[in-house]
């Protein structure tokens, strides 16, 4: 049973405009999230995180959004670039029966082209 | 700082063949994981560690054995390696609940 979802298997955008990737979980003891890109034949790197206690979190071109009553939280890119083209992966940690393990959806592969 | 390093980064095994992947990290992190990639199926945890000495079953535990015999490594093993082990593992160390670094990666072919 999945406890962190990405409906979307992919994304397509053109260069410049907003990409919005969208992630759903359904453990209410997760209180930390984390998106991961990850290039073909290398690891995931970390992108960017939010905690339960603020609803957005920025860091230059990227923001994550977190809405805790719907479980539900998103990443966006402003302007998307050509070299953002990666598979992006949401996690999910919390304490209680959670505590230590990191949730994974399946991934949403973002395409930018020119 | 060479951070996470997964050892080997690839291997071909025959049905029925042992191996131990290992898992090297230098930033004094408690947390460790090994997680297996697969097509359309994201990342899923196989095992992981919160302390040298600990152990835990993650969501695919079946057909492999893990030990953290030191903080700094985390050691996953294949007794006897099946086809549907065919994957790419990655290994991934946290220093408590912030974010996790991933190693390079090993694919593993069993044939």
């Amino acid at each position: 049973d999945q406890q962190v979802k990405q409906n979307s298997p992919s994304l397509s955008v053109q260069e410049g405009r907003i990409s919005i990737l969208n992630c759903d979980y359904t453990n209410s003891m997760f209180d930390y999230f984390l998106w991961y890109k990850k290039y073909p034949a290398e690891g995931p790197t970390f992108l960017i995180s939010i905690s339960s206690i603020k609803d957005k979190n920025e860091d230059g071109r990227f923001t994550v959004f977190l809405n805790k009553s719907a479980k539900h939280l998103s990443l966006h890119i402003v302007p998307s670039q050509p070299g953002d083209s990666a598979v992006y992966f949401c996690a999910a940690s919390g304490g209680g029966s959670t505590l230590g393990r990191l949730y994974f959806g399946r991934g949403t592969q973002l395409t930018v082209w020119p | 700082n060479a951070g996470v390093t997964q050892t080997p980064k690839f291997r071909v095994l025959k049905t029925g063949q042992s191996m131990t992947l290992l898992c090297a990290q230098d930033m004094n992190h408690e947390y460790m994981y090994w997680y297996r990639q697969d097509p359309g199926m994201g990342l899923r945890l196989i095992h992981y560690s919160v302390g040298e000495g600990t152990t835990a079953k993650g969501e695919v535990p079946d057909g492999y054995n893990v030990s953290r015999l030191k903080k700094q490594n985390f050691l996953l093993g294949l007794e006897s390696a099946a086809p549907s082990q065919t994957s790419v593992y990655f290994c991934a160390s946290r220093l408590d609940r912030g974010k996790a670094f991933f190693g390079q990666g090993t694919r593993l072919t069993v044939v």
